[in-house]
């Protein structure tokens, strides 16, 4: 069966730093999808980033950054200078066959 | 220009009342989906539709009922509201399944108080 996991409940860091949200799923699969979802302290769900299981590049949006590694089975994601704004929980999740399975959230707090 | 829109954003009942949470998307995607967001933060499906069709039941109380009148209308109806009911219920859309996924769109979400 598939599995997410996100090993950090909860993570401080004091702005400026840049930090690591760790992402570790567990497949047998060929095909699948993997994705990073923000949900800041207003509680909506907001959309990240896609990756299917085809596409290992790296990929960088603005302060973001997330690491495939089909090798480790992870998916990792950074937040580099981070910003008081980016205080949310992040999950990860991963899709497959019409089911997407959420990890259990890294709750991240951004210091002033 | 809501994308995926639910009513009630919130709802508090009394225990063993029947309730009602709507949800449209204006996307025109063909999958919609429920999740359940416990108070730990914990995310589960809990159904999805594909063109008015139920694709996926994980294992939800029969209490639990929804309802796609069509593609772009995913409602649900929860019968003899239970404490443990109390959680906040997202709704979602996607364009495509299996190979044709690509992500999902939510809504802001209801937040159920069951007394």
């Amino acid at each position: 069966a598939q599995k997410v996991t996100q090993a950090q409940t909860e993570i401080s860091v004091v702005e400026k730093e840049d930090v690591t949200l760790d992402c570790v799923y567990e497949t047998r699969d060929t095909t699948y999808y993997l994705f990073w979802y923000k949900q800041p302290p207003s509680g909506e769900l907001v959309f990240l980033i896609r990756r299917n299981s085809f596409d290992e590049q790296n990929e960088i949006s603005g302060r973001y950054s997330w690491n495939f590694q089909k090798s480790t089975s992870s998916f990792n994601f950074t937040i580099t200078a981070s910003q008081v704004v980016d205080s949310a929980v992040y999950f990860c999740a991963f899709y497959r066959d019409d089911k997407i399975i959420f990890g259990k959230g890294t709750r991240l707090h951004i210091l002033p | 220009d809501t994308a995926v829109s639910q009513t009630p954003k919130y709802l508090v009942t009394q225990m063993g009342n029947d309730k009602s949470i709507k949800c449209e998307q204006n996307l025109g995607h063909d999958t919609m989906y429920w999740y359940k967001q416990d108070s730990k933060k914990f995310l589960k499906i809990m159904f999805s539709y594909n063109n008015k069709e139920l694709i996926i039941n994980e294992t939800v109380p029969n209490r639990f009922s929804p309802k796609s009148p069509d593609k772009a209308h995913l409602n649900l109806h929860i019968n003899s509201l239970e404490l443990g009911d109390s959680a906040v219920y997202f709704c979602a859309s996607s364009l495509g399944q299996g190979r044709d996924y690509n992500e999902q769109f939510f809504g802001p979400g209801t937040r159920l108080t069951v007394l």
